[in-house]
């Protein structure tokens, strides 16, 4: 089945301690981006990554990193949470880039960071 | 400053109604539009598109309308059914500027049986 996977669904932590949300694709998609959702805003992209070691950052990046080492995965990192991150997060892909090119989405990651 | 907004945080329509959701933006160079339905505890999936070079386009029960000149573009659902309640986002991005998505903040339908 053709899907976007993301761990842990759920996660309570603590302000300052490194995390790491993971994304994996089995569509053979070139593009992945990660997205928060927050009441009102909608959903604001985090970074995105065009290819393998290929990655740029989107609307509001700060306070997050990621990685593309291979083109299936691509980790969402928090090397020190702040309650502001709190959301609820999504990981996207999407074969081509274009704009045209329908992302498909994983459930979704909801962080609590206290 | 939003450059995509959903004035309407909710709606609610009796099955068999039409429903109207609404979307607005402020980014002239946008030129392709999408929405996205989402259930609760899953991600967003993809619904129906437009090109700016089109005025309407549709698939079923769902038609989406795109006034240019108003920037404003609007999804149709005739009929609404209960299984249509959901949260709908509006998104809008730039062809040939990546597959950077813009979203609205999103309107919840809520269908009554």
């Amino acid at each position: 089945e053709a899907q976007v996977t993301q761990n842990p669904r759920y996660l309570i932590t603590v302000t300052g301690k490194k995390l790491t949300v993971t994304c994996s694709q089995n569509m053979n998609h070139e593009y992945m981006s990660w997205y928060r959702q927050d009441p009102g805003l909608g959903l604001r992209q985090i970074y995105y990554s065009m290819n393998v070691e290929v990655t740029d950052k989107g609307d509001v990046p700060e306070g997050y990193k990621v990685s593309r080492k291979e083109k299936r995965n691509f980790p969402l990192i928090l090397e020190s949470p702040s309650p502001n991150q709190t959301s609820l997060y999504f990981c996207a892909s999407s074969l081509l880039l274009g704009g045209t090119d329908t992302q498909y989405f994983g459930p979704g990651t909801r962080l609590t960071v206290l | 400053d939003q450059q995509v907004k959903q004035n309407s945080p909710s709606l609610s329509v009796q099955e068999g109604r039409i429903s109207i959701l609404n979307c607005d933006y402020t980014n002239s160079m946008f030129d392709y539009f999408l929405w996205y339905k989402k259930y609760p505890a899953e991600g967003p999936t993809f619904l129906i598109s437009i090109s700016s070079i089109k005025d309407k386009n549709e698939d079923g029960r769902f038609t989406v309308f795109l006034n240019k000149s108003a920037k404003h573009l609007s999804l149709h659902i005739v009929p609404s059914q209960p299984g249509d309640s959901a949260v709908y986002f509006c998104a809008a991005s730039e062809v040939g500027a990546g597959n950077m998505l813009t979203f609205g903040g999103g309107t919840r339908l809520m269908v009554k049986p």
